[in-house]
């Protein structure tokens, strides 16, 4: 399976801590996205960097990709508990037609 | 907004039953697709279409087939609905340029078989 990995499974902060996921992929990509999901929800796109990006600003969210380590992290800075919910890295593989989804990390973010 | 609408939330079905999934969505996408949730492994990837009646397997096709009539619409079917379906269905739909390109999810159907 080429399916990535996600880390922490889960994550408890409190409100106003940055939370910081990690995603680790196979092979080559060309772009990796984020999602968020709130409980018992669809899932709501957060931020796409491709492959030639190294960095990606939006909002209070941070995304960076390193392609040599095949890894993206997603920092969030300043918490709040609405910002709790699970979130998903998706991997473009080259060469592949459809995206492939990572198992997710709960964030948790007490008030 | 990009809206993608499944037309349950919640359904419970029987051992045998043929399921339909039905997805809509009013953005004129090109391309459509069908997951399905479990807790510990994601989203895994069952058929996607990239134009009306066509369709692609994605990684756990089996028990499952689709239909794509209208670009509107994505119908995801279970033949004979087995306990091991027993799951969260999402729904996506995206714009043209390739399947890998931002796609926008339904709310879910969560199927219960018993």
């Amino acid at each position: 399976s080429q399916q990535g990995e996600e880390d922490p499974q889960a994550l408890s902060i409190q409100e106003g801590e940055n939370a910081t996921m990690n995603c680790s992929y196979k092979t080559s990509i060309n772009n990796l996205q984020w999602y968020r999901q709130n409980s018992g929800r669809g899932l709501v796109h957060l931020i796409l960097i491709r492959s030639n990006e190294r960095e990606k600003h939006s909002g209070r969210l941070r995304v960076t990709l390193d392609t040599s380590k095949k890894s993206s992290s997603l920092l969030i800075t300043a918490s709040r508990a609405a910002d709790t919910a699970s979130y998903f890295c998706a991997t473009a593989y080259t060469g592949r037609r459809a995206l492939t989804f990572g198992s997710g990390t709960r964030l948790q973010v007490q008030p | 907004d990009v809206k993608v609408t499944q037309s349950s939330r919640y359904l419970v079905k029987r051992t045998g039953e043929k399921v339909f999934l039905e997805c809509v969505q009013d953005m004129d996408h090109e391309n459509m697709f069908w997951y399905r949730q479990d807790p510990g492994l994601g989203l895994r990837l069952i058929y996607f279409s990239y134009d009306v009646k066509m369709k692609e397997k994605g990684d756990i096709p089996e028990g499952y087939s689709v239909s794509r009539e209208k670009k509107e619409r994505f119908s995801l079917i279970l033949e004979s609905a087995s306990t091991n379906q027993t799951s969260m269905y999402l729904c996506a739909s995206s714009r043209s340029g390739g399947p890998q390109n931002i796609q926008y999810f339904g709310a879910g159907t969560r199927l219960s078989v018993l």
